[in-house]
């Protein structure tokens, strides 16, 4: 069973600066996706990637196949950004679509 | 296009009941799965299904029961609800052939005392 470490747990960052947010896995993935939770409670999906790096608006995910690891960056952050951010990793074997989650970063970010 | 729906939104149960949860999506997705969402924990997967007619076990599945009849519907049983199945579940959808992007549904809010 793949195990998925998200680091920090919790986060507090002021409005404007640049934020990280990592997950490493245990196991080979076809497929990382990285989710956001908002306070209402509400799941989406902002990237899923298996190589290299993708950016959406403010947001780059970025991840190493080698060192079994991957990053989301906000460049810029503000207070709506504030969320649950989600690592979620989905196996070779079995149904690719089963997903192993990460427990989640808790981000808040203060004007 | 909806997405993905789910009813009920909260739902209080005694211990003993049974109850549905209902999950639908328009999107014309084979694969559906329920999560279950615990405080410190991530989702955890109940049940999952990669098309109408066919169902199989996650991680937790004990306690509960699916069907998939139809592409659009997934409901999740509750056979006889415990205080351990208190939990916020989410039921979510990706598209087949490779796509892997998943949609969630709002959640539903389950006590049970």
């Amino acid at each position: 069973k793949n195990e998925v470490e998200q680091s920090p747990q919790n986060l507090t960052a002021q409005e404007g600066e640049f934020i990280t947010i990592n997950c490493s896995y245990s196991v080979g993935i076809s497929a990382l996706h990285w989710l956001q939770q908002h306070p209402g409670g509400g799941i989406v999906s902002l990237f899923m990637l298996s190589s290299g790096k993708k950016k959406h608006g403010r947001l780059i995910a970025t991840i190493n196949i080698q060192e079994k690891h991957s990053s989301l960056h906000i460049t810029a952050s503000h207070p709506r950004d504030s969320a649950v951010y989600i690592c979620a990793v989905g196996a070779f074997s079995g149904s690719a679509r089963q997903l192993t989650f990460g427990s989640g970063t808790q981000l808040t970010v203060l004007p | 296009n909806a997405g993905v729906t789910q009813t009920p939104k909260f739902q209080v149960l005694k211990t003993g009941q049974s109850m549905t949860l209902q999950c639908a999506q328009d999107m014309n997705h084979e694969y559906m799965s329920w999560y279950r969402q615990d405080p410190g924990m991530g989702l955890r997967l109940i049940h999952y299904s990669v098309g109408a007619g066919i169902t199989d076990q996650g991680e937790v599945p004990n306690g509960y029961n699916v069907s998939r009849s139809t592409t659009e519907d997934f409901p999740l049983r509750l056979l006889s609800a415990a205080p351990s199945q208190t939990s916020v579940y989410f039921c979510a959808s990706s598209p087949g052939q490779g796509h892997y992007e998943q949609y969630f549904g709002p959640g539903t809010r389950l006590t049970v005392t």
